[in-house]
């Protein structure tokens, strides 16, 4: 199994452009989570989806969008990139959304805007 | 709502050294506590967990004790190595913003380096 992937590693945008950074799971996981992570911070939630056609906004959510169309690939877009979005984008994935169940990363996207 | 605290890096130390990173939280009911590792260039791993008061949760001469009466979930490792050296994580599982279910709130991380 490769895991959680995630295209592309490394990314510069300029103000007002926009992309999509792709994430794909092989282990026909169900929940599945993007978050970001700001130099000194730690992880911030972004979106996160429970399953093929549902999502959710997590704590900070203004200025993307997710779809999840399969149970293995959960992008997030950014529409018209800003110098905040600067920072470090990592997908995750869990088989369930209890307590006490494991999130699994990929390797993350460093995205900057200038 | 949750937070997570754990102490300030850079954390340095000669091999064989003792490790202890601190961890405290702030949360509603009984949430599961989690250790992440990020080693450089790559994702967050989970190093190890406990889901109850009392638990002790242990990985690879890691071990953390889930303290619900001082809120607390401290990194142990009796003697490091150079491989060791990383960044540390130390997070909990709550219920999420929307939608049901759970998420993890991280602390900032503490950076560990283990030198010769």
């Amino acid at each position: 199994n490769a895991g959680v992937t995630q295209t592309p590693k490394f990314r510069i945008l300029k103000i007002g452009q926009s992309m999509t950074l792709q994430c794909a799971q092989d282990m026909n996981h169900n929940y599945m989570y993007w978050y970001r992570q700001d130099p000194g911070m730690g992880l911030k939630l972004i979106y996160y989806s429970v399953g093929a056609g549902i999502t959710d906004k997590g704590e900070v959510p203004n200025g993307y969008n997710v779809s999840r169309s399969t149970t293995e690939d959960f992008p997030l877009r950014l529409e018209l990139a800003a110098p905040s979005q600067t920072s470090v984008y990592f997908c995750a994935s869990s088989t369930g959304l209890g307590r006490t169940y494991e999130q699994y990363f990929g390797p993350g996207t460093r995205l900057t805007v200038t | 709502g949750d937070s997570v605290t754990q102490m300030e890096g850079p954390v340095t130390l000669s091999e064989e050294a003792f490790l202890t990173i601190n961890c405290t939280y702030t949360a509603t009911g009984y949430p599961s506590l989690f250790w992440y590792v990020q080693y450089p260039g790559e994702g967050l791993q989970l190093l190890l967990k406990a889901t109850k008061a009392d638990d002790k949760g242990s990985n690879k001469g890691f071990e953390a004790t889930y303290r619900k009466e001082t809120t607390s979930f401290h990194l142990e490792k009796g003697s490091v190595q150079v491989s060791d050296s990383a960044v540390y994580f130390c997070a909990l599982s709550g219920p999420a913003p929307t939608g049901g279910g759970n998420k993890l709130t991280f602390g900032t991380g503490t950076q560990l380096k283990v030198e010769l």
